[in-house]
């Protein structure tokens, strides 16, 4: 079974940094996109970034380019995302996901994210 | 960016009766390789999403096939034949044609 586990939000300042991690588990994790995908509280869905099975090649929404990286390790079924430089409007649920067929097929439980002083 | 546009964005049902959900999208989904990547997701209540459909027609594992997908070009539907308690919730299509990827604004699905 699959299993995708987001760690690592909590509570920031505004221009702090967190870094939110998932660890994958049920699947050939080196085999696959992986993305994030956030939620603002009450709001639609938004995607935020995507990287390549290697690592090779990484994507970002406009909004987060120069302050989010997304890496992987896969060694250790892992993906990231380092946050920096936070806004208010960066507050949201994070989930990560599995990337295939052009969309999200396996998510996890979420991590909320809060930007506030 | 390609913007998916939903509609209605509010769908009161009566309990085993069938609903359907409209989504277009600003240009053409088709990409070079003939597919078209149109997605459909399903959020519950207080859990997170759950990916439906995928290239426009295309059920998930374990999806009940009162559920079904169609539509081309610009022009997307999803239709459940009969509604049930467990249906409620928020829908949103999602495009993976073009960077970025791009969601719907979502379409709240309740019992009247």
């Amino acid at each position: 079974e699959v299993q995708l586990v987001e760690s690592g939000g909590g509570l920031v300042q505004p221009g702090g940094s967190l870094r939110l991690s998932c660890a994958a588990s049920g699947f050939t994790f080196s085999n696959y996109w992986m993305s994030w995908v956030r939620q603002a509280p009450g709001k639609g869905l938004e995607w935020v970034a995507n990287i390549k099975e290697d690592g090779s090649e990484k994507y970002y929404v406009d909004s987060v380019k120069g302050r989010f990286t997304i890496s992987r390790d896969n060694a250790n079924n892992s993906l990231y995302l380092q946050m920096n430089t936070l806004r208010a409007e960066d507050t949201a649920v994070y989930y990560c996901t599995t990337y295939t067929a052009g969309g999200f097929d396996h998510w996890g439980q979420g991590t909320l994210v809060t930007v506030s002083s | 960016d390609v913007v998916m546009t939903q509609s209605p964005l509010s769908l009161p049902v009566t309990l085993g009766q069938p609903a359907s959900i409209s989504c277009r999208s600003s240009q053409s989904l088709v990409y070079s390789d003939g597919n078209t990547y149109l997605n459909w997701f399903q959020q519950r209540p207080g859990q997170s999403p759950r990916r439906l459909i995928y290239k426009v027609s295309n059920r998930e594992s374990g999806v009940p096939d009162r559920f079904s997908g169609s539509g081309s070009g610009t022009d997307f539907t999803l239709k459940i034949s009969r509604v049930e308690a467990e249906d409620v919730g928020v829908y949103y299509c999602m495009q993976g044609t073009y960077w970025p990827p791009t969601f719907g604004q979502g379409t709240k699905l309740e019992i009247k």
